[in-house]
């Protein structure tokens, strides 16, 4: 079946740390991947994505890269900030899956907070 | 301004009483679809529709049904609403071009008791 996990949080780093939350994927054919970003009250927002294996999506500082042989799509990024506290998602679509109503197939969701 | 709008924010009821989650974008998207998020589960797809009068199931529609009789709105019902329910509620639209970029509303936090 298709499925995306992610590494458990919370997550707690401080301001100008490097952060990593791990993704890795299940799926049959071949998916785009995504990262979303939910801040407090706020709604889901495309963060990045990658369409193809060795794709690199990139936003905001933040980065990550489709690698087929190991099935993953690490969020990256070099230096957060106090305002990247936020609930981070991964996910994956493909055409078939797409073809019902846009759908994605999320992650659990990693929660990051970070501290001044 | 692009924008999925849902209504209401919040809601706490009783198990049984019926009540409806409007939901409504202004980007003229054939494809709109909710989804309820919990606590380690991240968010599942309830229903969506691919067009005007195009509805199906979702990953978990128990409970919930939908209409779309017009392309702008997507209402979701919960007829017997149970304390299973409780939940967060986002509805998404897009078009149908396969970007991977949904639209999110900015959720309903409903509480059923």
């Amino acid at each position: 079946g298709n499925s995306v996990t992610q590494m458990e949080g919370p997550v707690t780093l401080s301001e100008e740390a490097f952060l990593t939350i791990n993704c890795t994927y299940t799926a049959t054919g071949y998916p785009s991947l995504f990262w979303y970003v939910q801040y407090p009250g706020e709604g889901l927002q495309l963060l990045l994505k990658a369409t193809k294996a060795d794709d690199k999506g990139s936003n905001k500082g933040f980065e990550a890269t489709y690698r087929k042989e190991t099935t993953s799509f690490h969020l990256e990024k070099g230096s957060v900030q106090v305002s990247d506290s936020a609930v981070y998602f991964c996910a994956l679509t493909t055409i078939m899956i797409y073809n019902q109503g846009g759908k994605l197939i999320f992650g659990q969701g990693t929660e990051l907070s970070v501290k001044p | 301004e692009a924008q999925v709008t849902q209504n209401p924010r919040y809601l706490i009821t009783v198990t049984g009483k019926k009540l409806t989650v409007t939901c409504s974008q202004n980007m003229n998207h054939e494809y709109m679809s909710w989804y309820r998020q919990d606590p380690g589960l991240g968010l599942r797809q309830i229903y969506y529709s691919m067009n005007v009068e195009v509805t199906d199931k979702g990953d978990v529609p128990e409970g919930y049904k939908v209409s779309r009789k017009e392309k702008r709105n997507f209402p979701l019902i919960l007829e017997s609403p149970s304390p299973n329910q409780t939940s967060l509620y986002f509805c998404a639209s897009t078009s149908g071009f396969n970007t991977g970029e949904l639209f999110f509303g900015e959720g309903s936090r409903l509480t059923v008791l």
